[in-house]
């Protein structure tokens, strides 16, 4: 089967770190760009970071640049999020999940097609 | 960064009706945008890619349209199992941004 599962969220206070690592299964993780996004509960879905295949490449929101590092390990089939410095904004459902990155007339896309169920990181002092 | 602001942000509709969704990009995104469905609870699910390409075993009633700044999705005939929320995102630059969703309500 294929899937995504996250673990390592929880409660942190603020100033604080975690790490969050996500397990995949049932397909060849290390062809595969992944990436975090997070849901504030009941509120809207906002893109964290991306990581190529290989971990050469990532790209991070404005809102974590500095503060969160994307990582992989394709031996282990495993995506991490180091995050750092944490603040009470970053309280939020994190999602990982892989992009299929179709391509259509020689341009490549994003599309998100496998995700995890979601890991709950809670700031409170 | 690239704002996405999607309209409306919430509507009711009936089994059956043709619902449309807006997406309108602050600067030009080509065709660079994908569409997810999210149920209350869930992890969002693919729908489009690339504007207008429908992802494999997504129902033919979701289509998406536009280039440029302006952008749609479109359910031709609404089901039961379509009231969620739906998010635009753009993957022209970086950082990606989704737009801030729209809710679709039975009425």
């Amino acid at each position: 089967e294929v899937q995504l599962v996250e673990s390592g969220g929880g409660l942190v206070q603020p100033g604080g770190s975690l790490r969050l690592s996500c397990a995949a299964s049932g397909f060849t993780f290390s062809t595969s760009w992944m990436t975090w996004v997070r849901q504030i509960p009941g509120k809207g879905l906002e893109w964290v970071a991306n990581i190529d295949q290989t971990g050469t490449i990532e790209n991070y929101a404005d809102s974590v640049k500095g503060r969160f590092t994307i990582s992989r390990d394709n031996t282990k089939n495993s995506l991490f999020l180091q995050m750092t410095s944490l603040r009470a904004d970053d309280t939020a459902v994190y999602f990982c999940t892989r992009d299929i990155s179709p391509e259509k007339s020689g341009i490549t896309y994003d599309a998100f097609d496998i995700w995890g169920q979601g890991t709950m990181v809670t700031l409170s002092s | 960064a690239i704002q996405m602001t999607q309209s409306p942000s919430s509507l009711s509709a009936s089994i059956g009706d043709r619902v449309t969704i807006t997406c309108r990009a602050s600067q030009g995104i080509r065709n660079d945008l994908g569409w997810y469905q999210q149920k209350s609870g869930k992890a969002p699910k693919l729908l489009i890619y690339g504007a207008s390409n429908l992802q494999s075993g997504v129902p033919s009633r979701f289509s998406g349209s536009g280039s440029g700044t302006d952008f749609t999705l479109t359910i031709s005939s609404l089901q039961p199992e379509d009231f969620a929320t739906y998010y635009c995102l753009h993957d022209y630059v970086y950082p990606r941004t989704f737009g801030q969703g729209t809710n679709v309500e039975i009425k």
